[in-house]
């Protein structure tokens, strides 16, 4: 099993639309969780940290959910800015200095 | 403007070269990592470092060098035993290892293409 699973997608959506991502994760101990987004051969940048809480950032929302071992990222009012590819992170099985990434899941987002 | 810089943009090698990967980060973070992304695939780590002086090897180390003489710099030197080096190569920094300082911010990245 992989430390971090995502759907690849592609996810197309239409602009205005919400949609959701889900990333399940191997390792019950992990402490940290980000979504990073990466545009087609540029880096990936920090979208956000995940807390236990949940967080929100404007159209974006985290959720983490330890007992089922996933996170999840809701993206609402989709814009054509969005279309990227959204990376979930999570630090490593043998060391917390570690960070694991997903392969990511991409989003069309169409006029 | 503070941030971490790659060069080069984009690099060629012939087989049987080695080849030096820059990254220099004015962010004054402690760690700073290599990763490898290949097309459709996530990243994997090269090497990390978590202060001057000190490495560790990470996932796919093989084939690959680094030093940390400067906090600020982290070279990356592909040597002729990675028997696929064609990849996109990124580098990031942290501002510690352990979390919650543990987010990290990545450079532009070095395209390099073994011809």
């Amino acid at each position: 099993r992989k430390e971090v699973e995502q759907d690849p997608g592609p996810f197309n959506v239409p602009e205005g639309a919400t949609v959701a991502f889900n990333c399940t994760y191997s390792n019950s101990a992990s402490q940290s969780f980000f979504w990073y987004r990466q545009d087609c051969r540029k880096e990936p940048k920090l979208l956000m940290s995940v807390y236990s809480s949940g967080n929100e950032d404007g159209r974006f929302t985290a959720q983490l959910n330890r007992a089922s071992q996933y996170i999840s990222l809701l993206i609402r009012d989709s814009k054509l800015s969005d279309s990227a590819t959204y990376l979930c992170v999570v630090n490593g099985m043998d060391s917390s200095y570690k960070l694991i990434f997903g392969s990511g899941t991409r989003l069309l987002v169409r006029p | 403007d503070g941030g971490i810089t790659q060069s080069p943009k984009y690099l060629f090698r012939k087989e049987g070269q080695n080849v030096t990967l820059s990254c220099e980060q004015n962010l004054n973070h402690d760690a700073m990592y290599w990763y490898r992304q290949d097309p459709g695939q996530g990243l994997r780590l090269i090497y990390y470092s978590q202060i001057v002086n000190d490495f560790q090897k990470g996932d796919i180390a093989e084939g690959y060098s680094v030093s940390r003489e400067k906090k600020e710099s982290f070279p990356l030197t592909v040597t002729s035993a990675q028997k696929n080096p064609t990849a996109f190569y990124l580098c990031a920094s942290s501002i510690a290892g352990a979390p919650p300082y543990n987010e990290q911010f990545f450079g532009p990245g070095t395209r390099l293409t073994v011809l």
